[in-house]
Order: structure tokens, then C-alpha cells, then sequence
């Protein structure tokens, strides 16, 4: 059973970057879509962006296109999401999922972004 | 951007009752190489990430109790929980898998009467 277990909450400036990463545990993480999928306070969920490791190159939804970065290290079987130019629209809990469907998602970072 | 709409937008039903949420597509979702729709409901309980419910839009993720099921085809789809347990409420949301971005349902909240 794939287990996703992400890092810890952040607190970040306006203007500043946040990196969030995502370690999977059991099963296989290579040949699996790895997404971010983000959740601002009270609303509901929004598709980000995601990469199939063994393929190397990420998608991103257009709105993010230009502050997304998503990478995968098939070493440590860690997926990261780093997110540039943080306003304070972005302070949300931001979860990583497996495959098309998310059938597995990790528990969730908060990223609060405040002055 | 494919966009999904959810209704309705929340329902308070009794315990034991049957619970309806439909959610409309506005382009197919029928993977036509797979012949399965690109669909997926996920539970969203109060403080929790979301949880796999429904995939290929009717198929019942592992350990989901089989008062939960999907249908639908093409444009439409429901998620039907046929009899409505207290731990059953949460927000539900519909989710596409066909083209990217992936793109979800606004939710449905769903409450005992």
C-alpha cells in the first residue's frame, strides 16, 4: 500500500518561493503520475500541475504556467512542488496524489503566506 | 479546460435515505482507447485530504463500502450513496482524468437532516 508523506507547514513572504516535497513509500513510484493539487482556505480543490517521473517532464494547469516547478528524484522517490512569486492568494494547504484518478494523497502542507 | 459542475451545491438527507450527486462535464470524458470514462469521486471529510471513492467512474476504490457507486457516461455522471450513514458526512467532488489540467467538481456538501 503507497504511502505519500509530504514536509512540513511553511510560512513564507510575499514574493518569496516555497518548495514542498512528497516521499512515496511501497509501490512504484516512477512509471505513476505524481500531482499537486492545492486547497485554499474553505474552497475547494485545484489541480496544480504533475510529472511521471520516468518521463521527466512536468505539466502545469496555465494559470501556473511561469511560477511552477515540479521535479521528481527517482532516487529517493520524492516529488517536489515549488511554487515562485507567493501573494497571499496562495497561502493554502497543498497536497501531492498519485495517479490520474489521485487514488493516494498525502496528508497536506500548509503554505501561509503573510507580510 | 474541461469544467465540471456539480448539483447540488449541498443536501441534508436522513439517515438511511438515499444521496444523489450529479456532476456535468462540458466535453466527453470517455477515454475511447480504454472505452471507460475518465472520471473519479473523491470524500472530503473535515480536516482530511480528500479519499478515493470512484474511478473510471464507476469502479469502487479498495475498502470503500459498497453503499458507494458511480454511473454515467460521455458528459453526465452521479455518485449515489444508497444509504446514508452518519459517517458519511464531507464534501464530495468529481474529478476528470481525460485531459489536462485535471479539473474538479466545486463540491457537494453533503449533511444528515
Amino acid at each position: 500500500q503507497m504511502q505519500l508523506v509530504q514536509s512540513g507547514a511553511e510560512v513564507k513572504k510575499p514574493g518569496s518561493s516555497v518548495k514542498v516535497s512528497c516521499k512515496a513509500y511501497g509501490g512504484t513510484f516512477s512509471s505513476y503520475a505524481t500531482s499537486w493539487v492545492r486547497q485554499a482556505p474553505g474552497q475547494g480543490l485545484e489541480w496544480m500541475g504533475g510529472i511521471i517521473p520516468i518521463f521527466g517532464a512536468p505539466t502545469y494547469a496555465p494559470r501556473f504556467q511561469g511560477r511552477l516547478t515540479i521535479t521528481a528524484d527517482e532516487s529517493t522517490s520524492t516529488a517536489y512542488m515549488e511554487l515562485s512569486g507567493l501573494r497571499s492568494e496562495d497561502t493554502a494547504i497543498y497536497y501531492c496524489a498519485r495517479d490520474g484518478a489521485l487514488n493516494t494523497w498525502g496528508q497536506g502542507t500548509l503554505v501561509t503566506v503573510s507580510s | 479546460e474541461i469544467v465540471l459542475t456539480q448539483s447540488p451545491d449541498s443536501l441534508a438527507m436522513s439517515l438511511g435515505e438515499r444521496a444523489t450527486i450529479k456532476c456535468k462535464s462540458s466535453q466527453s470524458l470517455l477515454d475511447s482507447s480504454k472505452k471507460q470514462n475518465s472520471v473519479a469521486w473523491h470524500q472530503q471529510k473535515p480536516g482530511q485530504p480528500p479519499k478515493l471513492l470512484i474511478f473510471w467512474a464507476s469502479d469502487r476504490a479498495s475498502g470503500v463500502p459498497d453503499r458507494f457507486s458511480g454511473s454515467g457516461s460521455g458528459t453526465d455522471f452521479t455518485l449515489t450513496i444508497s444509504s446514508l450513514q452518519a459517517e458519511d458526512v464531507a464534501v464530495y467532488y468529481c474529478q476528470q482524468f481525460h485531459t489536462t489540467p485535471w479539473t474538479f467538481g466545486q463540491g457537494t456538501r453533503v449533511e444528515i437532516k
